[in-house]
């Protein structure tokens, strides 16, 4: 059974920095696509970004609205992947979401419970 | 980028009707048309990938049809747990850009 786990959430400043984790088993971790998601507060489902696998080149694609403030990268070694949060905004807020494998053919995609991120001064 | 649209945003049907919602892409994505169910205070399940992939373990009631521009939900006998909030989701070629979901109530 795939499980996916979020963790790192918390209330931080505006501008300030934060990196969320992504723990993933039951499939091949390194054979897969990760995606990340959120959801702001009264809001819909919003896309944040994926990082292919190794064998991919583990690249990245990204939403207008993060990029170049958002990175995501992994480390298979420990099937987690992360996403580094830079110069966070009040509009940030939401809870993040993980899915993994992010490659909808396998069948065996999964969200994570998400992990809540506040930030407010 | 291509941009999704849902409709209606919310609706109310009755135990036993036959649901459908639509969605529409700005641009033809032949096939690349994703189905989340989302209830509130649990991450979205994926029922439908590829228009019409039906996911491992989704009830029979949940259908997809559609390609290029323009998608369908069915739901063929609303049941009171099919109380969510759907999304489509454009996959593919990045963005992977959600619609704006809709509401179905009983």
């Amino acid at each position: 059974e795939v499980q996916v786990v979020e963790s790192g959430g918390k209330l931080v400043q505006p501008g300030r920095s934060l990196r969320l984790s992504c723990s993933a088993s039951g499939f091949t971790f390194a054979a897969y696509p990760v995606g990340w998601f959120r959801q702001a507060p009264g809001q819909g489902l919003e896309w944040i970004g994926f990082i292919s696998s190794r064998s991919q080149g583990e690249t990245t694609e990204y939403a207008a609205s993060v990029k170049g403030r958002f990175t995501i990268s992994r480390d298979d070694s420990r099937s987690v992947a992360y996403l580094q949060m830079n110069s966070l905004q009040t509009e940030d807020t939401a809870v993040y979401y993980c899915a993994a494998p992010y490659y909808y053919a396998s069948g065996l995609t999964a969200w994570g419970q998400g992990t809540l991120v506040t930030v407010s001064s | 980028d291509i941009q999704m649209t849902q409709s209606p945003s919310s609706l109310s049907a009755s135990v036993g009707d036959r649901v459908t919602i639509a969605c529409r892409a700005s641009q033809g994505i032949t096939n690349n048309l994703a189905w989340y169910q989302h209830k509130a205070g649990k991450p979205p399940m994926l029922l439908i990938s590829s228009a019409s992939t039906l996911q491992s373990g989704v009830p029979s009631r949940f259908s997809g049809s559609g390609s290029g521009a323009d998608f369908i939900l069915t739901i063929s006998s609303l049941q009171p747990e099919d109380v969510a909030t759907y999304y489509c989701q454009k996959h593919g070629a990045a963005p992977h850009t959600f619609g704006p979901g809709t509401k179905l109530e009983i």
